[in-house]
């Protein structure tokens, strides 16, 4: 099982519509949870952070995070095509901050 | 505040031989990480350092990788011999707090590296 899993992509959604991304992760002790959002050919960039049950909302994003699922979500709103790009779970142990990534989900946002 | 930066931005070598990365951290970071990301995979971290320090190496193939962070501050990591599955982005990031921190961590612009 891999550590962090991200939803299989690509995913393909209209401008104007809600993009939902999904990851899962093993590591129950797991405090710190990130998205990053990736340009083809540019380094991950952060976007959002979450570290206790619920959500957190940042403009048009909003993260949702479960510990007893172990699950940790993205939603975009009114997603526009600036936001097509490939977005990074990443999940923080317990010990010294380590970061350990999903594989990305490849979001397409389609005018 | 100037970001990370690293060097060279591309490098195409053959197999067998050797490279070097540089990277220059945000001024004042104490934490200083590699990472190799393959195509279509997410970052995998490599090495991460508190200010000259090894935290965690567990990653690093250390038969043919090597790193080092002299004086806490600018960083090089190095393969010797280079192998054809060694190509990827290798991304150095860096963040500002101390062992435990959950930072933010920010990266710089990545080393393409193709083993032909």
């Amino acid at each position: 099982q891999k550590e962090v899993e991200q939803n299989s992509g690509p995913l393909s959604v209209p401008e104007g519509a809600i993009a939902s991304l999904n990851c899962t992760y093993s590591d129950r002790g797991s405090q710190s949870f990130f998205w990053y959002r990736q340009y083809s050919g540019k380094s991950p960039e952060l976007i959002m952070s979450i570290y206790s049950n619920g959500d957190k909302e940042d403009g048009r994003f909003t993260a949702q995070l479960n510990k007893a699922s172990q699950y940790v979500s993205l939603l975009i709103r009114d997603s526009q095509p600036s936001d097509s790009a490939t977005y990074l779970c990443a999940v923080a142990s317990t010990s010294y901050g380590k970061l350990t990534f999903g594989q990305g989900t490849i979001l397409t946002v389609h005018p | 505040e100037a970001g990370v930066a690293q060097s060279p931005r591309y490098k195409i070598i053959e197999k067998r031989q050797s490279v070097a990365f540089w990277c220059n951290p945000i001024s004042g970071h104490a934490t200083l990480y590699w990472y190799q990301q393959i195509l279509g995979q997410g970052p995998k971290l490599l090495i991460q350092f508190q200010n000259n320090g090894v935290v965690d190496d567990s990653q690093l193939p250390k038969d043919r990788f090597s790193a080092e962070r002299l004086k806490g501050v600018d960083s090089t990591l190095k393969i010797q011999p280079a192998k054809l599955e060694d190509s990827a982005v290798y991304l150095c990031a860096s963040s500002p707090g101390a062992l435990g921190a959950t930072d933010t961590q920010y990266f710089g612009p990545g080393t393409r590296l193709t083993v032909l």
